[in-house]
């Protein structure tokens, strides 16, 4: 069971905005940063958001970030068929001493 | 831009040491804004970290496998290194080490990661 509770799927159409949640607690998001990563099929995660809303470069800004409280959120707007990945959260845990990560969240686009 | 790879045995046996070693290109793995880390991920499932080292040396590892993890580097070769003892099936996943900038706070480079299956 994962420290941070993610849907276990989300699905959209193509041009669609589509919205994960990411819940967690105040040992980690309310007072850490939130990242996201997203992962293709059969290859490694990648950052897609760090510090709760900010884009690597070379990252659409269709992907968007945001946190209130103990929850985060990522937002896909413009859905396109390559976005069709694995989406994870993750934040530092002040009591456990240690990176956390969500569940993840599969994203089927219809 | 920093690469990794992983290496290491893809099948251990159980109560065995399963041990990675990552190398590191591109950088040095001496330098000062990043640390180094191990991820893992069983088939299927979502990730987990593992635990980090600094360039300093200083660790930290995952409280639910800190007692049979550690984490160390070898400057001279540009590699970090993992070894978890004690395996059993529950540890077969694919592994990755990744590395974290210290501006981002995220892992921002990752390895391709590697496969190590637990099984006699």
């Amino acid at each position: 069971q994962s420290v941070l509770t993610q849907p276990p799927s989300a699905s959209g159409t193509p041009g669609q905005r589509v919205t994960i949640s990411c819940s967690g607690s105040s040992s980690n998001i309310r007072f850490n940063p939130v990242n996201w990563y997203q992962q293709l099929p059969g290859t490694a995660p990648k950052v897609l958001i760090y510090n709760n809303n900010q884009r690597p470069s070379g990252v659409p800004d269709r992907f968007s970030g945001a946190k209130s409280g103990t929850s985060a959120s990522l937002a896909i707007s413009g859905l396109q068929s390559e976005d069709e990945a694995d989406y994870y959260c993750s934040a530092w845990d002040d009591s456990l001493n240690a990176w956390v990560f969500g569940g993840g969240t599969m994203l089927t686009v219809l | 831009q920093v690469q990794l790879q992983e290496s290491g045995p893809g099948l251990v046996k159980p109560s065995q040491t399963l041990s990675l070693t990552c190398s590191v290109s591109g950088g040095s793995i001496s330098r000062g804004n990043y640390y180094w880390s191990w991820i893992r991920q069983p088939a299927g499932k979502g990730l987990e970290w593992i635990g980090r080292i600094y360039p300093s040396g200083s660790t930290n590892y995952n409280p639910s496998l800190k007692s049979r993890v550690s984490i160390s580097t070898d400057t001279s070769k540009n590699q970090f290194s993992l070894d978890l003892a004690s395996v059993t099936a529950a540890d077969t996943a694919v592994y990755y080490c990744a590395t974290l900038e210290l501006e981002l706070r995220a892992f921002d480079c990752w390895g391709q990661g590697t496969l190590v299956t637990v099984s006699s």
